[in-house]
């Protein structure tokens, strides 16, 4: 079955310090891939989304994802934090062996200190 | 904002008594889903609907049951609900492999 793995279920950085989140899926045929956040007692509003045209994508609020075939990654990144984007974050894939699909991750969950 | 309602948006209940949650959805979108959403596990898929009356189950499905009479709503029953049921639940809509559009969720306390 189609899954995604989010590598460290909180992360905590500095305001102005660069953001990393992983995200890896297992698909044999690349799916479409996703980010999205969720702020407290909210539903989920979506970053952005890998779709087979460009690998870098850019999303917004500043941040932006890689899809890396050879690797099954599509980490979200931002190179500046605000404490605005103190959330959590779900990645999330459809489409490629699993069907239509929306399959999530256990997402993680960013703090940012100031 | 995509136009997707639950309903309700909070509630307690009783162990072993059944419960529907509802979802309704303007955009006219064939797929429907329910998750449920616990600490550490992220978004697990319920049920998961692609058309009128058509449906299926997902990764947790034991103890929910769903309809889908019209296109816009999507109700989730909790035959007889568990205490391992409560849950923030959300309801999305969707247009095949694209993204996914959210409610705002309903929690759900059994008790």
């Amino acid at each position: 079955a189609q899954s995604v793995t989010q590598l460290g279920s909180h992360v905590s950085v500095s305001e102005g310090a660069l953001v990393l989140l992983r995200c890896n899926y297992s698909s044999s045929v690349p799916p479409y891939l996703f980010w999205y956040v969720q702020y407290p007692n909210q539903g989920l509003q979506l970053l952005l989304k890998y779709t087979s045209a460009a690998t870098l994508v850019k999303g917004i609020n500043g941040f932006e994802a890689e899809f890396k075939k050879s690797e099954t990654s599509f980490h979200l990144t931002k190179p500046s934090a605000h404490m605005s984007d103190a959330a959590e974050y779900f990645c999330a894939v459809s489409g490629g062996t699993g069907g239509f699909k929306t399959i999530f991750g256990a997402g993680t969950r960013l703090f940012v200190k100031a | 904002d995509a136009g997707i309602t639950q309903s309700p948006r909070h509630k307690v209940t009783e162990t072993g008594t059944p419960v529907t949650l509802r979802c309704h959805q303007t955009e006219n979108h064939r797929y429907m889903y329910w998750y449920r959403q616990d600490p550490g596990h992220g978004l697990r898929l319920i049920h998961y609907s692609y058309g009128v009356k058509d449906t299926d189950k997902g990764e947790v499905s034991d103890g929910y049951s769903v309809s889908r009479s019209k296109t816009e709503d999507f109700l989730l029953t909790l035959e007889s609900a568990t205490s391992s049921q409560t849950s923030v639940y959300f309801c999305a809509i969707s247009e095949g492999t694209k993204e996914a559009f959210f409610g705002q969720g309903t929690r759900l306390t059994v008790v």
